[in-house]
């Protein structure tokens, strides 16, 4: 069974711009959720996507939205970028219950300038 | 809202030896997990092991292991005979049993193992 999937793996954006990340989940699972991994911060939840519909959201301004599709592939998108929006954003997938736990992908490492 | 915090930033111990990470949460809730993944330099988040709270008994997993203290709300982590392929960011999660998929990380542990 193929494994959490994330693209690209690096992107490099200056300030200002936006950006459009992408997940595929483990086949099967329903749940996508995105964190996002910071020196500082450590990991934070941004939100959680479950049959296309946001179950949940994180503390974090509008400029981050996502969103999921009917084949339960996600796409996390950041307006208006930041410096401090440089971080390795990772994408998790699980069957949507809370028995299961979340499986991750290799994270796509954004960096601004 | 939940809280989870590891209090050890860096362990270096021995090849072969056995090593405890620290972790303690903070909840009102009663039933949720509680999960320790690694995150290696390859920077994939793998589970290591879960525990649910309604389970008095610790999980092990191979050489892992956890001793789970429901009441002093306390979940660490132990490796037996550890070894170099454990060196990695260790980080101890939270979920609640029902709702959004939404893991509350600690800070995390950074683990060296030696030659």
């Amino acid at each position: 069974k193929a494994g959490v999937t994330q693209t690209p793996r690096y992107l490099i954006k200056t300030r200002g711009q936006q950006v459009t990340l992408s997940c595929s989940p483990i086949s099967g699972h329903r749940s996508v959720s995105w964190y996002q991994q910071t020196p500082g911060q450590g990991l934070q939840f941004l939100f959680e996507y479950f049959s296309e519909t946001q179950r949940n959201k994180g503390n974090f301004p509008g400029r981050f939205s996502g969103r999921q599709f009917s084949n339960s592939r996600s796409e996390m998108n950041v307006s208006t970028l930041e410096l401090g929006d440089s971080a390795l954003y990772l994408c998790a997938s699980s069957s949507g219950q809370g028995t299961q736990p979340q499986h991750f992908g290799d994270g796509t490492r954004l960096s601004i300038l | 809202a939940q809280t989870v915090t590891q209090s050890q930033p860096e362990m270096s111990v021995q090849e072969a030896e056995t090593v405890t990470l620290s972790c303690t949460y903070d909840t009102s809730e009663s039933n949720y997990y509680l999960f320790w993944y690694k995150q290696p330099p390859s920077r994939q988040m793998i589970l290591v092991i879960r525990q649910e709270a309604y389970k008095q008994q610790n999980a092990t997993e191979n050489r892992f292991s956890v001793n789970f203290q429901k009441a002093a709300k306390s979940f660490s982590l132990k490796i037996s005979d550890s070894q170099l392929g454990d060196t990695a960011m260790y980080f101890c999660a939270f979920i609640l049993f029902q709702g959004a998929q939404k893991l509350v990380f600690g800070q995390g542990t950074r683990l060296t193992i030696n030659p």
